[in-house]
């Protein structure tokens, strides 16, 4: 168990919808990654966020969003979804914003139906 | 120049023999190279690391090889065994504030009893 916990485990729902991924980090940790893993694209790192602040971007559609909130518990939100959007989605977290051990959540299972 | 390429995609080896993933890269300021190991169901989980100032590391079985000149490094798995089966991803982080990784496509490694 890596300590970081991720809500829902799996998620169904339909083209066009809105959803929300939510993560808790590891207790002490301030940063909070959000990946995408998918058959055809591996892992693919989307946003990072240090104690509440965003911290670098990477390939995260317009029609996604996340935050950090004070408590350092992080969401992704996902917005008008497509089929293509199905994947699962992880949680990282981190004591700080660079190069350190990231500890992955068991993640969301999303499916676009 | 941000990819990472691993091979091969999948590998089969008997107990007790040695696996190899290789991985490579061409962005020369990646100084960071993490393998994480995922089990079916979990989040992928820091097995080893290195930077560029060693040419290898060594945990138990597990060995990173590393190849400045020729970007490349790869993850040797001595003596594998069946619970090292698994898929093994490779990354890449370059100096700066976040905790960017860049991961490699996977490699589903089965070793058979």
């Amino acid at each position: 168990d890596s300590g970081v916990t991720q809500t829902p485990k799996h998620l169904i729902t339909a083209t066009g919808q809105r959803v929300t991924l939510r993560c808790s980090p590891r207790s002490g940790d301030l940063s909070v990654y959000w990946y995408q893993q998918s058959l055809d694209q591996g892992l693919q790192f989307l946003i990072q966020y240090y104690n509440g602040e965003e911290r670098a971007k990477g390939n995260i559609l317009e029609r996604f969003s996340a935050q950090q909130f004070p408590d350092l518990h992080s969401e992704l939100n996902l917005s008008s979804l497509e089929l293509g959007d199905s994947a699962l989605y992880f949680c990282a977290s981190s004591v700080l914003a660079g190069q350190e051990t990231q500890y992955f959540g068991p993640g969301t299972r999303l499916l676009v139906l | 120049q941000q990819q990472v390429k691993q091979s091969p995609q999948s590998l089969i080896v008997q107990k007790g023999g040695i696996s190899i993933i290789n991985c490579a890269y061409e962005n020369t300021a990646f100084d960071y190279f993490p393998w994480y190991q995922q089990f079916p169901g979990k989040g992928p989980a820091l097995l080893i690391a290195i930077r560029p100032d060693v040419s290898e590391k060594k945990e138990g079985r597990f060995t990173i090889s590393f190849n400045k000149s020729a970007k490349q490094f790869s993850l040797h798995i001595m003596d594998s065994q069946p619970g090292d089966s698994a898929t093994y991803f490779c990354a890449a982080s370059s100096p700066s504030n976040t905790g960017k990784l860049i991961f490699g496509q996977g490699t589903t490694l089965q070793v058979k009893p």
